[in-house]
């Protein structure tokens, strides 16, 4: 099992631009979250999505961010336009069974100057 | 909200020492988990606690959960330098399914 893979690993970008994170999930995962981590605020749920149906979205910061899963295997998590606080490292995770734990991919490290 | 609370926030421990990292929580669950993070690496899951008593063990290290206390432990037995790391522990809300609440996380440096 290749685990959650998340692309791109670094993204370094300007303030208004546009950026599109990748998340594939656990092969049979019914749960997929995003989360974003900063050394301020630690570990935050954005959204979370079941059978690729949004559940809970509430922890998504402002309307400059969206997230999508259109099929089983993909999932995107939008940012536009950026802004330097959105600076953080963003991890996907995916997970099975109600009581199993969260897999996590290996994060994607978002920079905004 | 479920609040989590994680004591101490940063560990340094000389090795083959014994140490405990707690966990505590605000709310009523029925669910924990502990993680470990490596400096720029993902989070790997360690132990799920699914009832109250519950106490799990791998290697040096060993986790119960008390859920009357509302209150979790990670214990280190005879630490070693491999195990630093940052640990996290995260709470679901009874019946709620899916809202991982994570604490803080502890820094544990262990000098050899």
């Amino acid at each position: 099992d290749a685990g959650v893979i998340q692309s791109p690993r670094h993204e370094v970008t300007e303030m208004g631009q546009e950026v599109t994170l990748r998340c594939k999930p656990i092969s049979g995962h019914d749960y997929l979250f995003w989360y974003r981590q900063t050394m301020m605020r630690g570990l935050e749920l954005l959204i979370y999505f079941n059978n690729n149906v949004p559940i809970d979205d509430s922890g998504m910061p402002e309307d400059r961010f969206s997230a999508k899963m259109p099929n089983a295997s993909f999932s995107t998590l939008k940012i536009q336009p950026s802004e330097p606080r959105d600076s953080a490292v963003y991890f996907c995770a995916s997970k099975d069974s109600v009581a199993s734990p969260l897999h996590f991919g290996n994060g994607t490290r978002l920079t905004v100057t | 909200e479920l609040k989590v609370e994680q004591n101490p926030l940063f560990l340094s421990m000389q090795e083959g020492k014994n140490y405990t990292i707690y966990c505590n929580y605000s709310t009523t669950s029925d669910r924990l988990y502990w993680y470990r993070q490596d400096p720029g690496k993902s989070l790997e899951s360690l132990f799920v606690l699914l009832s109250n008593g519950a106490v799990k063990q791998e290697g040096r290290l060993m986790a119960s959960l008390d859920t009357k206390a509302r209150l979790s432990t990670l214990h280190i037995t005879a630490a070693v330098h491999d195990l630093s790391a940052t640990y996290f522990c995260a709470v679901v809300l009874k019946n709620t399914g899916n809202q991982f609440y994570f604490g803080t996380g502890t820094s544990l440096t262990v000098i050899p």
